[in-house]
């Protein structure tokens, strides 16, 4: 298994640009997360998903879209880029079992918005 | 609602010392805990989970942490540091009992290994 893999691992924008932050896990993991890492901040949840077709709204969503058509896949699009949004990402996934399950996340990508 | 704070922002000890990383929470819930480690330039590996089975939890590369509920801690410990335990650490609880993933990280602490 390749676990959770995130494409690009590092990415420069400028104000306003468009992309997307890949990510893809092969563990058949139900739930999938994205953070952000922000110094002294650890990681903000950003965006989440239960299942193929259902998001939800994390702690800092502003300026991101998610979709999940897949199980494996859990893109985040960062629509117009700004500043503030550089930070590194990651994203996660975990097994919907229940009891104490950890999540497993990907290596990160590094975005600087100029 | 959930929350996890970490007492120190930046930790030094000698190679060959104890190591003490301090956690505390708040939690409606019976919570679910878990300690990261992020080398630098790194992703995020799980140290340790805890589960209700066992108030002391052992992790990889000799850490351990014991979950305290009546001080509403969860400290990492290691009785003796090495210099690649150099990273920093997150105490982390899940933000509803159970399920959704969604997980509440501290601020994070930086340990430092001098030789």
């Amino acid at each position: 298994n390749a676990g959770v893999t995130q494409t690009p691992k590092f990415q420069v924008l400028k104000t306003g640009q468009s992309m997307t932050l890949q990510c893809a896990q092969d563990m058949n993991h139900e739930y999938m997360s994205w953070y952000r890492q922000d110094p002294g901040m650890g990681l903000r949840l950003i965006h989440y998903s239960v299942g193929a077709g259902i998001t939800d709204q994390g702690e800092v969503p502003n300026g991101y879209n998610v979709s999940r058509s897949t199980t494996e896949d859990f893109p985040l699009r960062l629509l117009s880029a700004a500043p503030s949004q550089t930070s590194v990402y990651f994203c996660a996934s975990r097994s919907a079992l229940s009891g104490v399950v950890a999540q497993y996340f990907g290596p990160g990508t590094r975005l600087t918005v100029l | 609602a959930q929350s996890v704070t970490q007492l120190d922002s930046h930790v030094s000890v000698s190679e060959g010392t104890p190591v003490l990383l301090r956690c505390n929470y708040s939690s409606s819930y019976s919570p679910s805990l878990f300690w990261y480690v992020q080398h630098p330039n790194k992703g995020l590996q799980l140290l340790l989970k805890y589960t209700s089975a066992a108030t002391l939890v052992k992790g990889i590369n000799g850490f351990e942490a014991e979950f305290k509920k009546s001080e509403t801690s969860f400290h990492l410990t290691k009785p003796s540091a090495h210099m690649s335990d150099a990273a920093e650490y997150f105490c982390v609880v899940s933000a509803i009992s159970g399920n959704t993933g969604k997980l509440i990280f501290g601020q994070g602490t930086t340990l430092q290994v001098k030789p």
